[in-house]
């Protein structure tokens, strides 16, 4: 069965800290892709960053980056110098092979809030 | 490149009533995907359309539920008889099969049953 683990269920820090959001999923598929999206309190899911299961090599932009590793089965996101408009719920999703397109399983989130 | 988008954003509704929602995915998305989320969860798969034909339906999702996209381009899901447990986020997503697979969401339907 495939499952997507956010153990972090809040996570709060002052602006200009640096933070890590974690991410520990569980797939037999050897062909999968990683997701994360962001979702702010108006509802819409963001689409931030994906990866797939052959492209272990990290991924920096701006201020997000993102840390792979199929060893112990963990995507990983850094916010560095976290901002006020980074307040907001962040998901964790596992894609895989489906009946004929992928399905998504999602983390249950983890809520970041940046404090001014 | 206008994004997904669903109407209305929030509806109350009394318990026994029927509601329907509405998504438009991006113009040239050939797949489109319901999901629900509630309170403190992720988004949960409901069904999957590619253009026109209902491919997959998951079992969250009750006969009281039912979708359609008969042009391939808009959808709707109804909710018949609601309940107070249908009570959540309604999110459409779509994308192209291009390989990728990354779905694009739209801002949901909130639904609230009293």
């Amino acid at each position: 069965a495939q499952k997507v683990t956010q153990a972090q269920t809040e996570i709060s820090v002052v602006e200009k800290e640096d933070v890590t959001l974690d991410c520990v999923y569980e797939t037999r598929d050897t062909t999968y892709y990683l997701f994360w999206y962001k979702q702010p309190p108006s509802g819409e899911l963001v689409f931030l960053i994906r990866r797939n299961s052959f492209d272990e090599q990290n991924e920096i932009s701006g201020r997000y980056s993102w840390n792979f590793q199929k060893s112990t089965s963990s995507f990983n996101f850094t916010i560095t110098a976290s901002q006020v408009v980074d307040s907001a719920v962040y998901f964790c999703a596992l894609s895989v092979p489906f009946s004929g397109t992928y399905k998504y399983i999602f983390g249950t989130g983890t809520r970041l809030k940046v404090l001014a | 490149d206008t994004g997904v988008s669903q109407n209305p954003r929030h509806k109350i509704t009394k318990r026994g009533q029927n509601v329907t929602f509405r998504c438009d995915p991006i113009s040239e998305h050939n797949r489109l995907y319901w999901y629900r989320q509630t309170l403190g969860q992720g988004p949960e798969f409901l069904t999957y359309f590619q253009n026109e034909a209902q491919l997959e339906k998951s079992r969250l999702l009750s006969d009281r539920f039912s979708a359609e996209r008969p042009k391939g381009s808009f959808s709707t899901l109804e909710i018949q008889r609601t309940e107070q447990g249908d009570s959540a986020m309604y999110l459409c997503a779509s994308s192209i099969r291009t390989g990728e697979e990354t779905q694009y969401f739209g801002p949901g339907t909130r639904l609230l049953v009293l």
